[in-house]
């Protein structure tokens, strides 16, 4: 079985601030990891994934993420964040057994001016 | 890259009636698509497993004959939610890997938000 939990549903943060956005994982196979993004009333977008290799993944509209096996965690990293980075976020975990994913509850990003 | 297309994006039914969602692959095969349910301010819920040509793995607690699904090419699986009832109005969003790179990203339509009345 694996899970995925995000501990912050809501993140507050000022405009230009930096941001994480936490996620930890269990899981007792080797798994891949991602982060989405979801606009009101709209599907998922992918922003990263972690599949292997280089633990620290690149993704769209300037975030990162590192992958830390140990700590079994993959935060969610911008720098400076923008109005339009207003979204809900979900870390979700996958691996080679279960195809589907499984989410994290979300975390509620609101960036304010 | 890969686009998933979900039709309708919202749909208002009286209670009792049916309704369809179609999940299409627009651009390359789908073996597998999955359903998801969300409820307001809540995480994805995997409500079952699509594969093409074969009957659909469903989670535990959720209704086969109430929530039907169908796969019937590698571009499109259905959802009907038969004799729907307002708890069935929900956020339903479907997925579709990618047969030609394996299964490590899942691509998302864009959601079809039921209301039932």
């Amino acid at each position: 079985a694996q899970s995925v939990t995000q501990l912050d549903s809501q993140v507050p943060v000022f405009e230009e601030a930096p941001v994480e956005l936490r996620c930890n994982y269990s899981s007792s196979v080797s798994v891949y990891l991602f982060w989405y993004v979801q606009y009101p009333n709209q599907g998922l977008q992918l922003l990263l994934k972690y599949l292997s290799g280089s633990t620290l993944v690149k993704g769209i509209n300037g975030f990162e993420a590192e992958f830390n096996k140990s700590q079994t965690s993959f935060h969610l990293r911008k720098p400076s964040v923008h109005i339009s980075d207003t979204a809900e976020y979900f870390c979700a975990v996958g691996n080679t057994g279960r195809r589907a994913l499984t989410f994290g509850s979300g975390t509620r990003l609101q960036v304010q001016p | 890259g890969a686009v998933v297309s979900q039709h309708p994006s919202r749909v208002i039914c009286k209670s009792g009636t049916s309704v369809k969602i179609e999940c299409r692959s627009l651009d390359f095969q789908a073996t597998t698509m999955f359903w998801y349910r969300q409820f307001p301010k809540k995480s994805l819920m995997l409500m079952a497993t699509s594969n093409e040509g074969s009957k659909a793995t469903y989670e535990q607690g959720v209704e086969k004959d109430k929530f039907l699904i169908n796969h019937a090419s590698l571009t499109l699986s259905t959802l009907t939610v038969t004799s729907a009832h307002p708890e069935d109005s929900s956020f339903y969003i479907c997925s579709a890997t990618d047969r030609g790179v394996g299964n490590t990203e899942a691509f998302f339509g864009q959601g079809t938000r039921l209301t039932v009345v």
